[in-house]
C-alpha cells in the first residue's frame, strides 16, 4: 500500500514563527503536492513537484515556499506564518498521470 | 482553465439505500480525467474511482460507480447499498490527459470541487 506520512497531525504555532510542514511518501512517486483545505472552499494547490528540486506554483502560493531535496520528501515552509494561513493541510503523491495519494493531514493553528 | 461544480452541499440517505452525489465539469481538454475521492472525519483523502474521458463504458469500483454523461460534462457518484461507515465528504476532481509541451508536472495538477457532505442514517 502507498503511505504517505505527514510530520505533525495538529500544530500550534503564533504569528511570524517560521513553520515547517513536512511530507514524506514510500512509493518512489515522481510528483508531489500540497494543498490547503478550507471550508467552503474545498481543496487549493499551493505548490507541486515534478522531480527532485523542481516546483511549480499551484494556485496559492503567496506566503509559502517549499523544499524538495530528495525524492521522497515534500516540504512546505511558511515564511512568516500569519492568522490567515490556519488550516487543514494535505499533502499528496503520485506517479505522473496516475491518481493522488493523500497523507493525513495537518491542522495548523496560528495564533 | 478547469472547473468542477458539486451543487449538493449535504446529502442524506437512509442505510441500505444508494444514493447519487452530483458532480459537473467544465473544461476545453478533449482529453481529461474524473476522480472521486471521500474524506471521512479523520481528514486523510482516499480515492474511490477514475473515469477517463474516452473510457466507453462507465466506471465501477464495488459499490461505487460513476455515471458519466459526456455531453451534459457531468460525473455523478453513485453509492449502492449505503452504510454507516459511508458518511464523509465527497469530492470531484479532474485533470487534463493532455501530456505537457515541456518538462513539468502541471498537466497533472487535479482541480476539485467544494465537495459534499454524506449523512448516512441507521
Amino acid at each position: 500500500d502507498v503511505k504517505v506520512t505527514q510530520s505533525s497531525r495538529y500544530l500550534v504555532k503564533r504569528t511570524g514563527e517560521k513553520v515547517f510542514l513536512e511530507c514524506v511518501q514510500d512509493m518512489d512517486h515522481e510528483n508531489m503536492f500540497w494543498y490547503r483545505q478550507d471550508p467552503g472552499l474545498g481543496l487549493r494547490l499551493i505548490y507541486f513537484s515534478y522531480d527532485v528540486k523542481m516546483k511549480e506554483k499551484g494556485d496559492i502560493p503567496e506566503g509559502y515556499s517549499v523544499s524538495r531535496e530528495k525524492k521522497e520528501r515534500f516540504s512546505l515552509i511558511l515564511e512568516s506564518a500569519s492568522t490567515n494561513q490556519t488550516s487543514m493541510y494535505l499533502c499528496a503523491s503520485s506517479f505522473p498521470a496516475y491518481e493522488q495519494y493523500f497523507g493525513p493531514g495537518t491542522r495548523l493553528t496560528v495564533t | 482553465a478547469q472547473k468542477i461544480t458539486q451543487t449538493q452541499p449535504g446529502m442524506f440517505v437512509q442505510e441500505k439505500e444508494a444514493v447519487t452525489l452530483d458532480c459537473t465539469y467544465d473544461t476545453s481538454d478533449p482529453s481529461y480525467g474524473l476522480f472521486w475521492y471521500k474524506q471521512p472525519s479523520s481528514g486523510e483523502m482516499i480515492f474511490l474511482i477514475y473515469q477517463g474521458s474516452y473510457d466507453q463504458q462507465n466506471a465501477t469500483e464495488g459499490r461505487y460507480s460513476l455515471n458519466f454523461q459526456k455531453a451534459r460534462k457531468s460525473a455523478n457518484l453513485v453509492i449502492s447499498a449505503s452504510q454507516l461507515g459511508d458518511s464523509a465528504m465527497y469530492f470531484c476532481a479532474m485533470r487534463t490527459l493532455t501530456p505537457p509541451i515541456h518538462s513539468g508536472g502541471s498537466n497533472y495538477k487535479l482541480t476539485f470541487g467544494k465537495g459534499t457532505l454524506l449523512t448516512v442514517n441507521p
